[in-house]
């Protein structure tokens, strides 16, 4: 299976800051990545697919880049309502897998 | 709009077999990936396996022994039964229409606890 692993786990930040979490990936997933952002007690919210492929609908304020084994999702002003988990998950191959977790609090 | 809802028994006994539906709206099943996903309370994510609409299956190797998806185009819905759980098995579990790029619609869930 690919390993997926995040950083940080958490991170406190304030509206307005501009946030970056990594994804690392134990072996190339080339550009087959995705972003989640889920909040408590409801499902997953695809933001990104295919490393830097905004899900229509989703703020400009959420990019991603990336390739290989290292990927990134930045928020370039945090808003409020940005404050949840945020996961990867590499589509290259099976099994699917996910990264752990970056949990985004309020400063 | 595509809507996904899992459905089915929210407790389970330890050695049984947890049974849940998934029912599509807005949308076919004849096309598309279809997934389960869980979420043990507090964790993270873990992918259960697939099922395209012409049946062929793909199965997360840590439960594949224990795990059946299938589906019914008929009535636009897929299942899935997972066999000898136990409280490990514990989890929210998630139907997921799977693009191949990513997981694009999610059902809310469905709390599944496993005790006796």
């Amino acid at each position: 299976d690919i390993q997926m692993t995040q950083s940080p786990s958490s991170l406190s930040a304030s509206v307005g800051d501009r946030v970056t979490i990594t994804c690392r990936a134990s072996q190339s997933i080339h550009t087959y990545l995705d972003w989640y952002q889920q909040k408590p007690g409801k499902a997953p919210k695809v933001l990104i697919y295919a490393t830097s492929s905004l899900q229509s609908g989703v703020p400009s304020r959420f990019s991603g880049s990336g390739s290989g084994t290292d990927f990134t999702l930045t928020i370039s002003s945090l808003q409020p309502e940005d404050f949840a988990t945020y996961y990867c998950q590499q589509s290259y191959i099976t099994p699917r897998t996910f990264g752990q977790g970056t949990k985004v609090e309020i400063k | 709009q595509v809507q996904l809802q899992e459905s089915g028994p929210g407790l389970v006994k330890p050695s049984e077999t947890l049974s849940l539906t998934c029912t599509v709206s807005g949308g076919s099943v004849s096309s598309y990936y279809w997934s389960w996903i869980r979420q043990p309370p507090g964790k993270g994510l873990e992918w259960i396996g697939y099922i395209y609409y012409s049946g062929s299956t793909n199965y997360n190797p840590s439960l594949k022994s224990r795990v059946t998806i299938s589906v019914d185009t008929s009535k636009s819905q897929f299942s899935l039964k997972l066999n000898s759980v136990t409280a490990a098995d514990t989890a929210v579990y998630y139907c997921a229409r799977d693009t191949g790029n990513c997981f694009d619609c999610w059902g809310q869930g469905t709390l599944v606890t496993v005790s006796s």
